[in-house]
């Protein structure tokens, strides 16, 4: 199976500031068709998780601006902009080239 | 509208089974067959695991090598329902388990994984193994 490891475990950010996730995974997400397979989710606190960026950069429908996904091959990154309080909770990286993966985790909060 | 609505609360013991459903709207009998269904589950404080998954056009499920021989992923067009059986059920597998979906039919004429597209999840079913 494909291996995805996220880091940092955790991050505590001062609103307005920004932040970054980074995602690896153990073999290239580059499909046949050209496209790369790798989501960014975000969980909230008692909520399913929402999808933010497919397909490695494209910002998903009604996703703000301060999101986004950049990367290729096996190294990706999330990135927010500037940080807000609604942004809390578990962001986590998925692949799909070969079966379903998804990295551990990041669990981002406000200081 | 647009949604999946999951079975409620299950509360099991060691060595049983559970089967949790998961029920498509926004989902016509045509199409049905074309969408990629995943069951993605949560342990308390663990990250998300996909389980496995069903694409009927296809025919059989697919399923992550951690829940291989345990785990069965079913589909059924008539009523827009999929269905995860889980057996020889341990305190470890006390989760939430999700059914998630494309917000729009993802099989194209080949199979490939990338057809599992999440975007529409339901809320959740808990599951408690508990003796």
């Amino acid at each position: 199976d494909i291996v995805m490891t996220q880091t940092p475990l955790s991050l505590s950010v001062t609103p307005g500031q920004p932040a970054s996730i980074s995602c690896k995974s153990s073999q290239s997400l580059l499909h046949s068709d050209g496209k790369t397979y790798l989501y960014w989710y975000l969980q909230k606190p008692g909520q399913p998780p929402q999808l933010l960026i497919y397909e490695a950069s494209n910002r998903f429908s009604g996703v703000p601006e301060r999101f986004s996904g950049s990367g290729s091959g096996t190294d990706f990154t999330l990135k927010i902009s500037r940080v807000e309080a609604e942004d809390v909770g578990v962001y986590s990286c998925l692949q799909s080239v070969d079966l379903l993966t998804f990295g551990g985790g990041t669990k981002v909060d406000i200081k | 509208q647009v949604q999946l609505v999951q079975s409620g609360t299950e509360v099991k013991k060691p060595g049983s089974s559970v089967k949790v459903s998961c029920k498509a709207s926004g989902v016509t009998y045509s199409n049905f067959n074309n969408y990629g269904f995943s069951w993605v589950r949560q342990a308390p404080g663990q990250g998300l695991e996909w389980m496995g998954g069903i694409i009927p056009v296809f025919g059989t499920a697919n399923y992550a090598q951690k829940f291989e021989g345990r785990v069965t992923i079913t589909a059924d067009r008539t009523t827009s329902t999929t269905y995860m059986e889980l057996s020889s059920l341990r305190s470890d597998d006390t989760a939430v388990y999700y059914c998630a979906r494309p917000m729009g039919p993802s099989a194209g004429p080949t199979f490939q994984y990338h057809s599992y597209y999440m975007d529409v999840w339901g809320k959740g079913t808990t599951v408690i193994v508990s003796s």
